[in-house]
């Protein structure tokens, strides 16, 4: 069964801090490892990861596949108030038909 | 062009009712997918389908049936609701090959609380 461990659970940062996401999983037949962004309603996608593609930046967020390790981070720098949101990460296998297995996410607070 | 929407956006039951919630989406998409997400839980995989006529079961099933009459619906039936399915619903959709890592879209949700 696939799994998908996201730490911590929730953050609490002001404006100007940088702050790492976490992300470890374990998939068979790992395909990609996706990031989404979700504030009040449906989650917007952010990054995508496959073993060709482990490194991915748009604007202030970046992140990184590590599949020796099985984990990802998504770092965001220079936070503000309109980054809280939760940040799910998701794994897909290679027979699953593109389902998406979700961790828990971080539920990221940033203060003014 | 309006992605995925989804109907109702809020509704209330109670126990032992029976409920459709609607998916549509506007953009060609095979696969379709009915999550349902609680606190501290991220989303769980309901039902899924791989194109029009066919469903599968994913993770969280029990409870739930779906149907794939057309290629830009996928409906999720409630036939007797219980308080364990208050939770609110999303829908996705993705195109692209059985096995890429094409990402999906998300609809806007539903909150359904069951009394």
């Amino acid at each position: 069964e696939d799994k998908v461990v996201q730490s911590p659970l929730s953050l609490v940062v002001h404006e100007g801090d940088t702050v790492t996401l976490n992300c470890s999983y374990e998939v068979t037949n790992f395909r990609s490892l996706l990031w989404y962004k979700q504030e009040k309603k449906a989650p917007t996608f952010l990054f995508m990861l496959t073993s060709s593609g482990i490194e991915k930046k748009s604007g202030r967020l970046s992140s990184i596949l590590d599949k020796k390790e099985l984990s990802s981070i998504l770092n965001i720098t220079a936070t503000q108030t309109g980054d809280s949101a939760i940040y799910l990460c998701a794994v897909t296998g290679g027979t699953s038909y593109g389902k998406l297995t979700f961790g828990q996410g971080t539920i990221l607070t940033v203060h003014p | 062009n309006a992605g995925v929407t989804q109907t109702p956006k809020f509704r209330v039951l109670k126990t032992g009712q029976s409920m459709t919630l609607l998916c549509a989406q506007d953009m060609n998409h095979e696969y379709m997918y009915w999550y349902r997400q609680d606190p501290g839980m991220g989303l769980r995989l309901i039902h899924y389908s791989v194109g029009e006529g066919t469903t599968a079961k994913g993770e969280v099933p029990d409870g739930y049936n779906v149907s794939r009459l057309k290629k830009q619906n996928f409906l999720l039936g409630l036939e007797s609701a219980a308080p364990s399915q208050t939770s609110v619903y999303f829908c996705a959709s993705r195109g692209g090959g059985s096995g890429s890592g094409a990402e999906q879209y998300f609809g806007p949700g539903t909150r359904l609380t069951v009394t």
